[in-house]
């Protein structure tokens, strides 16, 4: 079936410090694949997306590579930001115009 | 420009009572989608809509659960009757999807159900 995982949270990294966050998605296809952020109280908002193998998104310092081989779009910023706390979802096209998402990975960021 | 909009906000009922929550889609969107956020689930699509048509509501999990879309600017999702197991917060989200892919969703901020 159309599924992601993501790596289990919460992450809890110091102000500046390197942020990886893990997904990879089951290999139906070729799906656009997705990273929604939820702020507290609000809903999701697109952070960024990579239609195709090898294409990078970007936005905000954030950054991931569409991986094939790995079926993986893991998520990075250089230098995380107490604002960046948040709950990161990946997401993929199920091919049928409707978003699969991971179950959430929350960041927490201490200054 | 305003989002999406639902209502309401919060809603506190008691088991075996209606719910009905409301949702209205960006102007000029032509899919809407319900999803639904728990603790344990994750975030579950429920149903979604493309040009006002249910397209898949395999993820609604029983008869209980209901909706509808009478137009391009407002969709309804109904619990009748609730149960606690519905506690839950709902999304309504709307896209500009072409044939093949989707576009970007946009979601409102969500209608938190207790159920008691």
């Amino acid at each position: 079936g159309d599924s992601v995982t993501q790596m289990e949270g919460p992450v809890t990294l110091s102000e500046e410090a390197f942020l990886t966050i893990n997904c990879t998605y089951t290999a139906t296809g070729y799906p656009s694949l997705f990273w929604y952020v939820q702020y507290p109280g609000e809903g999701l908002q697109l952070l960024l997306k990579a239609t195709k193998a090898d294409d990078k998104g970007s936005n905000k310092g954030f950054e991931a590579t569409y991986r094939k081989e790995t079926t993986s779009f893991h998520l990075e910023k250089g230098s995380v930001q107490v604002s960046d706390s948040a709950v990161y979802f990946c997401a993929r096209d199920t091919g049928r115009r409707a978003l699969t998402f991971g179950s959430g990975t929350r960041l927490q960021v201490q200054p | 420009d305003a989002g999406v909009i639902q209502s309401p906000r919060h809603e506190v009922t008691e088991m075996g009572q209606e719910v009905t929550l409301r949702c209205k889609p960006i102007s000029g969107h032509n899919s809407l989608f319900w999803y639904r956020q728990t603790m344990m689930r994750g975030l579950e699509l429920l149903i979604y809509f493309n040009n006002n048509v249910p397209i898949d509501d395999s993820g609604m999990p029983e008869d209980r659960f209901s909706a509808k879309m009478p137009n391009a600017s407002f969709s309804t999702l109904k619990i009748q009757p609730s149960e606690p197991r519905d506690s839950a917060v709902y999304f309504c989200a709307s896209s500009f999807s072409g044939r093949k892919e989707i576009g970007e969703l946009f979601f409102g901020e969500g209608s938190r159900l207790t159920v008691l």
